[in-house]
């Protein structure tokens, strides 16, 4: 069975700090996606990233950067200088491939904190 | 700019009565998902769909029922509303299976039963 892990429920952090939220994940599948998502305090998730598990190149977006390791399970996510704006819950989550596509399993949410 | 809606976007109610929960995408989606976030965050599976006149269960045993008779609506049913049906509902939909395609998410219903 799939499992998606997020350790840090609350991060706080001062603006301009950078903080990293932690994924590790479970499954006994070698293909397999694994995502993040943003919901802010207006309640809708946002995709912000899809990895599958035979790209293992770190990407960048901006502020944000993602760090996938298959060795220790582990899809971090960075954001580089946080502003008040990135104040929202992150979620990890991992889907294994099948015909049907609807397995994606969401890790419990880091809620980031963002003062000014 | 929201392709896919879902109202209301809060509702207290009190128990035994019949609720649902509408969640309209404009964006043509064949894949359609409810899912269920209690307070501690976690987001559960609580019905999806592939298309019109298909619904399966999700993961998270729901008393909620939902049909889908038009691609654009996925209407969410509590029959007799409970305390323990207080949360929040995400309606979600993808172009393509959810390893594929990113899931578009409402706004979300706050739901509370008293």
């Amino acid at each position: 069975a799939q499992k998606v892990t997020q350790a840090q429920t609350e991060i706080s952090v001062v603006e301009k700090e950078d903080v990293t939220l932690d994924c590790v994940y479970e499954t006994r599948d070698t293909t397999y996606y694994l995502f993040w998502y943003k919901q802010p305090p207006s309640g809708e998730l946002v995709f912000l990233i899809r990895r599958n598990s035979f790209d293992e190149q770190n990407e960048i977006s901006g502020r944000y950067s993602w760090n996938f390791q298959k060795s220790t399970s582990s899809f971090n996510f960075t954001i580089t200088a946080s502003q008040v704006v990135d104040s929202a819950v992150y979620f990890c989550a991992l889907d294994e491939f099948k015909a049907a596509g609807n397995k994606l399993t969401f890790g419990g949410g880091t809620r980031v904190l963002v003062k000014p | 700019e929201a392709d896919i809606y879902q109202t209301p976007r809060y509702l207290v109610i009190g128990t035994g009565k019949k609720i649902t929960l509408e969640c309209s995408q404009t964006m043509g989606h064949d894949k359609m998902y409810w899912y269920q976030q209690d307070p501690g965050m976690e987001l559960h599976l609580i019905h999806y769909s592939y298309g019109v006149n298909s619904t399966e269960k999700g993961d998270l045993s729901s008393e909620s029922t939902v049909s889908r008779i038009r691609t654009e609506h996925f209407p969410l049913t509590l029959e007799s509303a409970r305390p323990s049906h207080t949360s929040q509902y995400l309606c979600a939909s993808s172009i393509g299976p959810t390893y594929n395609s990113p899931l578009h998410f409402g706004n979300g219903t706050r739901l509370t039963v008293t």
